[in-house]
């Protein structure tokens, strides 16, 4: 069974630039979450996104921005991009939000420049 | 109010011996689950164990196994036979339920833990 695929898994981006990345989440699961993780503020929630709907969202601009299809892959988006934005994006699948498990894929790490 | 508090920032341990990660949580739901994650300095995020706030046993997988105090609000993580692979950035979690209004998790800031040869 595969696991969370995320892509890219580096990327480079210049400020003011936009960026997408990718997740697909395990075959079955319905539940996708975004979280930011940098040394300074830690990991940190973005969105959660169930049935193609976005069911909560963290404390981030809105410059950050997601959806979900209807096969559960997701991609987030993030405009108008910052020095601060460098950080790892980590994705978790759950088969439904409130279940026991939440799997991460392996991150895709965002260079600004 | 921080929610998560991993109060360890670093350990060594010697190859072989138990380890046990503290964490500690805050919250006012009666309803939630408690996560321990493992990553290693290739960045992915290793789901490890979990605790359901309703489970009366403690959660054991294999080496891990999650010492509950309920009343205390803690949740540490304990790692029998630690190996090389050990070695990693460990995390704390915390999932709060809001019904239709989803889900998230909520991280302690990680204790990184280095297995001694």
């Amino acid at each position: 069974k595969a696991g969370v695929t995320q892509t890219p898994r580096y990327l480079i981006k210049t400020r003011g630039q936009q960026v997408t990345l990718s997740c697909s989440p395990i075959s079955g699961h319905r539940s996708v979450s975004w979280y930011q993780q940098t040394p300074g503020q830690g990991l940190q929630f973005l969105f959660e996104y169930f049935s193609e709907t976005q069911r909560n969202k963290g404390n981030f601009p809105g410059r950050f921005s997601g959806r979900q299809f209807s096969n559960s892959r997701s991609e987030m988006n993030v405009s108008t991009l910052e020095l601060g934005d460098s950080a790892l994006y980590l994705c978790a699948s759950s088969h439904i939000p409130e279940n026991t498990e939440a799997f991460f894929g392996q991150g895709t790490r965002l260079t600004v420049v | 109010a921080q929610k998560i508090t991993q109060t360890q920032p670093g350990m060594f341990v010697q190859e072989k011996e138990a380890v046990t990660l503290d964490c500690t949580y805050d919250t006012s739901d009666p309803s939630y689950g408690l996560f321990w994650y493992k990553q290693p300095s290739s960045g992915e995020m290793i789901f490890l164990i979990y605790q359901g706030s309703y489970d009366q046993q403690n959660a054991t997988e294999g080496r891990y196994s999650l010492n509950f105090q309920k009343a205390r609000k803690s949740a540490n993580l304990v790692i029998s036979a630690s190996q090389l692979g050990d070695s990693a950035m460990y995390f704390c979690a915390m999932r709060e339920s809001y019904g239709a209004a989803g889900n998230k998790l909520t991280f302690g800031g990680g204790t990184r833990v280095l297995v001694k040869p």
